[in-house]
């Protein structure tokens, strides 16, 4: 199984301040007949389901805000978020699907310092 | 746009089955271009991908989990469905349904059911 590590596992910023969570997976996933990492971010608030945020590690999905970014490459990656706001208080964990099992990282809780 | 929804018992005992189904609305689960997946999260913890189906039946399960799981598709009705056997408390989770599409390759489950609640008692 590939095995995807965050950090940190939670962090505090101040509204308008910039957030950044860390992915690692113990192998690469990218694809290099496409050049394309299987990579997906997603966001999670209490009582909800996860909200897809990013795919092929910088793609954001429609409607989501362009604060929110996706960066990496091959097993190091990067979710920022450039300009916190209230409603971004929440737990983000990043996703490999480059091959089953699909595993996600432990999340990283975000909240407003 | 799609939509799922989660339905089973609250509640099952140690050592029994888990079964719960998801329905698909506005749109169908005999697409070719779906895959439809459970994922499941303890009370306070993250996320375990569980398995996927496709429209015609193929599957992939987590190996911690394989040798008790089994995920089946109904066409007629539409929904898919997940069994899980010999149920301890570690199984309680919330249980979520959710969706992908399977083109030249894997993406993300882009459409989620809401989750529901399996809590595994005596």
């Amino acid at each position: 199984d590939i095995v995807m590590t965050q950090s940190p596992d939670s962090l505090a910023v101040s509204l308008g301040e910039r957030a950044t969570i860390n992915c690692k997976s113990s192998q690469s996933v990218l694809y290099t007949s496409n050049n394309k990492n299987f990579l997906a971010w997603y966001q999670q608030k209490p009582g909800q389901p996860p909200k897809l945020l990013i795919y092929w590690a910088s793609t954001r999905e429609s409607g989501v805000p362009d604060r929110f970014s996706g960066s990496g490459s091959g097993t190091d990656f990067t979710l920022t978020i450039s300009s916190l706001q209230a409603e971004d208080v929440a737990v983000y964990y990043c996703q490999q699907y480059y091959t089953t099992p699909f595993t996600f990282g432990p999340g990283t809780k975000v909240d407003i310092k | 746009q799609l939509q799922l929804q989660e339905s089973g018992p609250g509640l099952v005992k140690p050592s029994e089955t888990l079964s719960l189904t998801c329905t698909v609305s506005g749109g169908s689960i005999s697409s070719s271009r779906f895959y439809w997946d459970w994922i499941r999260q303890p009370p306070g913890k993250g996320l375990e991908w569980i398995g996927s189906i496709s429209y015609s039946g193929t599957t992939y399960y987590t190996p911690s989990l394989k040798s008790r799981v089994t995920i089946s598709v109904d066409t007629s009705k539409n929904h898919f469905s997940l069994k899980l056997s010999s149920v301890t408390a570690a199984d309680t989770a919330v249980y979520y349904c959710a969706s992908h599409l399977y083109t030249s390759g894997w993406t993300p489950a882009d459409y989620w059911g809401q989750g529901t609640l399996v809590t595994v008692s005596s």
